[in-house]
Order: structure tokens, then C-alpha cells, then sequence
């Protein structure tokens, strides 16, 4: 199917274990975005991806570890999950640098 | 660094009801706006934009005007709908940055009621 997905749609996970959250878009975007949605708070920019191989640290990267070997994905690790990024986590792509196509989002939930 | 800020929410009204969400920013040079909404357990989605000082965005009933001089980029709808409830967010692009490194507002929950 064309488009963002990502997986899984929700996750529940202890605090201190490694997991990682999927994001694959068909388009072949050149841009690939992770962000965290918490209330009060709206989007919040963790790392960002202008191309393969190429990765850049947004606003609240501390905890985080991307990777982009693939144009069409771009996965997100938590190394080791504290209950501070309990949130909502959405991945986003664009080419034209004017609209970004959003994922429906992974509930991830730290216990 | 650059921010956007949107009215405190959330907001209620009734069907048919007119529609104010307020959105300021703040940003060096002439930034790319944007709506984005957000439909319950969904992904956002762009509403509209606008990427020049003057520029109004228009989409499904929706609309906003681009104002430099107040830095503002308020969102209208003049009767809505329940279909409507959702999260809106306002957001930026700076001009300088490709690839839509988005700054976004905390977003405001709107409800209508019918």
C-alpha cells in the first residue's frame, strides 16, 4: 500500500529494555521526520533525515538513536525506555519541503 | 529560536457555529504556515498553507491569512460542523531549512456539538 506506515500501533514496554519503532513510506521521500506528541507540549522534532546515511538531531533527541541505511525507512530506538517517553510518537516524510505526510502514530507506553 | 503559539483550548461549539483559532509565531525572515488536523486516533493531516506574507490558505470551509505584520496566521471557519472535532495545529517551516523541519504549536482540541 502507498504511503507512511508505521509499527507498531501501540506498544507497552518495561523501563531500561530497548525498543524500536518502524516507519516505511513508499513515496521515496528524501525527508524523514520523528516526532513525539505529549500534551501540552504539541509535536516536538527528535531526529530528522534529509537522505540516506544522513541524520540530524531535532529538539529532544537525548535517549533516542536513529538510523536511516534505506531511503524508505527510518526506524527509531529507545536504547534503554524510561517512563518519561511514554508518548505518542509519529513519523512524518516529505519531498517538496511544503507538506509532510504523517503516520497514524505509535502509542508507546513505558512501565 | 522559532515558536508558534495557539490559543489555549479546548474548545467547544455548537453546529453551525463560527470559528476563531488563534496562532501567532514567532520567526526570522518570511517562515511557510500551516494547519494541521489531527482526527481521533488518526495521523495529522495538512488543512491548508499559506508561504508568503499575505497569502490566504483555504481548504474545506477552512481559512487563514498570512499577516507579517502581526505575525499571526488565525484559522476560520464560518459554520462548523461536527464532523469537524478535532486537533488543530498551527505550525511553521523557516524559509531557509527544505525539507519541512515543522515547529508546531501545543495544538487546540476543538468539539462541536450538534
Amino acid at each position: 500500500d502507498a504511503g507512511i506506515t508505521q509499527s507498531p500501533r501501540y506498544k507497552i514496554t518495561e523501563t531500561g529494555r530497548q525498543v524500536t519503532l518502524m516507519c516505511h513510506q513508499t513515496w521515496s521521500h528524501s525527508y524523514m521526520f520523528w516526532y513525539r506528541q505529549d500534551l501540552g507540549h504539541g509535536l516536538r522534532l527528535i531526529y530528522y533525515s534529509a537522505a540516506a546515511d544522513i541524520t540530524d538531531k531535532g529538539e529532544v533527541p537525548d535517549g533516542y538513536v536513529v538510523s536511516r541505511s534505506k531511503t524508505e525507512n527510518f526506524p527509531l530506538t529507545l536504547e534503554s525506555a524510561t517512563r518519561s517517553q511514554t508518548s505518542v510518537y509519529f513519523c512524518a516524510s516529505t519531498q517538496t519541503g511544503v507538506e509532510a505526510f504523517f503516520g497514524q502514530g505509535t502509542r508507546l507506553t513505558v512501565v | 529560536g522559532d515558536s508558534v503559539t495557539q490559543m489555549e483550548g479546548p474548545v467547544t461549539l455548537s453546529e453551525e457555529a463560527f470559528l476563531t483559532i488563534n496562532c501567532t509565531y514567532t520567526a526570522t525572515g518570511y517562515p511557510s504556515l500551516f494547519w494541521y488536523v489531527q482526527y481521533p486516533g488518526e495521523g495529522l493531516q495538512l488543512l491548508l498553507k499559506a508561504t508568503k506574507a499575505d497569502d490566504k490558505g483555504s481548504n474545506k470551509g477552512f481559512e487563514a491569512t498570512y499577516r507579517k505584520e502581526t505575525t499571526s496566521f488565525h484559522l476560520e471557519k464560518g459554520s462548523v460542523q461536527v464532523s469537524d472535532s478535532a486537533v488543530y495545529f498551527c505550525a511553521l517551516s523557516p524559509p531557509t531549512a527544505s525539507g519541512s523541519r515543522l515547529t508546531f504549536g501545543e495544538g487546540t482540541q476543538l468539539t462541536v456539538n450538534p
